[in-house]
């Protein structure tokens, strides 16, 4: 079956402009995740949805980042007025179900870079 | 906070050799550990979880360890071929997963 989708694969925008990127998670999944890797550097922990809600949103770096989900499928991810050190790799990923026994599969991740 | 941590940053061996990338965290409070391989310009591959009560998990050439009590896991490649060469990254699930920042390996034919 189909993995989880990311669009676009890559991002070139200028700083001060808003940008949207999509997740599509493995259909049937109800937990989604997002998460950044900036350069050199590891995983950060953004956002978590279970079903359309977002139990845990305390990895969003400022409020120029929101994100919602919609028909407990696919995921946008929005970054406002983009600045400089926004730019890195924003992954996504989606479990069967919430909790620590489920397995998370990971999406191939947008490249972001801020001019 | 939790932290992890990999060491060391980066490997190169060459073909055939057995080695050991470690992890280690600050907080022994974790539900489960995953360690995920990562390709260049792709997602995250899930190798291997343990949970909290185990104490380790294999699969083919790979065995990974936990020691929750010294905030300590390692992964294991026996064997190890030019297709490994990969990015290996540990994460601990606290209610959301807490990643190193990897170990980068290299195995030379």
């Amino acid at each position: 079956g189909a993995g989880v989708s990311q669009s676009p694969s890559n991002k070139v925008t200028e700083k001060g402009k808003d940008v949207e990127l999509r997740c599509d998670p493995i259909s049937g999944h109800t937990a989604l995740y997002w998460y950044r890797q900036r350069l050199g550097q590891g995983l950060e922990f953004l956002i978590y949805f279970q079903g359309n809600s977002a139990p845990d949103k305390s990895g969003l770096p400022s409020d120029r980042f929101s994100a919602e989900r919609t028909g407990e499928s696919v995921s946008t991810l929005t970054i406002q007025r983009t600045q400089q050190e926004d730019s890195a790799v924003y992954l996504c990923a989606s479990s069967l179900v919430p909790g620590d026994q489920e397995t998370q599969y990971f999406g191939p991740g947008t490249r972001l870079l801020v001019l | 906070k939790q932290e992890v941590t990999q060491i060391p940053a980066a490997l190169s061996v060459p073909e055939g050799e057995n080695l050991v990338l470690n992890c280690s965290f600050t907080d022994s409070a974790i539900y489960n550990l995953q360690w995920f391989r990562q390709d260049p310009g792709k997602g995250l591959t899930s190798l291997l979880l343990i949970q909290s009560s185990q104490r380790e998990q294999t699969s083919g050439r790979l065995n990974a360890s936990l020691d929750k009590s010294s905030g300590r896991s390692t992964l294991y490649i026996a064997a190890s071929q030019p297709g490994d060469s990969a990015t290996y990254l540990c994460a601990v699930h606290t209610g959301k997963l807490i990643f190193g920042q990897g170990t980068t390996l290299q195995v030379k034919p």
